[in-house]
């Protein structure tokens, strides 16, 4: 089946530096991936929609010079957080959509970020 | 556009028990509604998913019944075990469309 693979599964980094997750699809051709970011005990926020050569679609109240996303190929979609804070720490989680439009989304496995 | 509420947002079940978990969605023209399982730091994992055009699907011990008319669709997990415990989440979409996710349930199975 298919399947998202996601890196890194958790970092820790100080404030004021910025950090990049990859989202690769590993056996299908991902036209459109999600972003999403999950509170502890929540359920999950949408923060952006990427597809592939044009520039992602963010959410209402996700800043984009802050959450830059990245889907250059059909199959890698990258999240940087840039200048993070301790606030931008959580759990991000990407999905991606397949080529011939298959409702089903497939998650990759989370990235915990923790700014120090 | 499409709204999903989730209820209950926790369960707690004693072990060999049935857990159901029930969701509601806002836009009739959805047709696709997936139900993901999310164990501790891990990411949502497809469990079982049911299209409009049927009204049960069943897998081992998970079912989902879907109720077009009243726009709601349930899980349902018999003979629960602690490797059940997790968080659930259901989502409905229209075809391709954008997927919307209801606020999650977290079940827990008591040995």
């Amino acid at each position: 089946g298919a399947v998202v693979s996601q890196h890194p599964s958790w970092v820790i980094c100080k404030s004021g530096t910025s950090v990049k997750i990859e989202c690769r699809s590993l056996d299908f051709q991902a036209t459109t991936m999600f972003w999403y970011r999950q509170f502890p005990k929540q359920s999950l926020m949408l923060m952006a929609t990427s597809n592939e050569g044009s520039k992602a679609t963010y959410e209402q109240g996700v800043e984009k010079d802050k959450f830059l996303i990245n889907h250059a190929s059909l199959t890698l979609s990258t999240l940087t957080v840039t200048s993070a804070h301790p606030e931008d720490s959580s759990f991000y989680i990407c999905s991606a959509r397949g080529e011939l439009g298959g409702n089903g989304y497939t998650f990759g496995s989370g990235t915990r970020l923790t700014v120090v | 556009g499409e709204n999903v509420e989730q209820h209950p947002s926790t369960l707690s079940v004693q072990e060999g028990d049935s857990a159901v978990i029930k969701c509601t969605y806002s836009d009739s023209a959805s047709n696709y509604f997936p139900w993901y399982k999310q164990e501790l730091g891990k990411g949502p994992q497809l469990i079982i998913d049911i299209r409009s055009n049927v009204g049960e699907k069943k897998d081992q011990r998970i079912a989902v019944t879907l109720n077009k008319t009243a726009k709601h669709f349930s899980l349902h997990i018999t003979e629960t075990q602690p490797e059940d415990s997790a968080v659930y989440f259901c989502a409905a979409s229209i075809g391709i469309g954008d997927m919307r996710f209801g606020a999650g349930t977290r079940l827990t199975v008591k040995p």
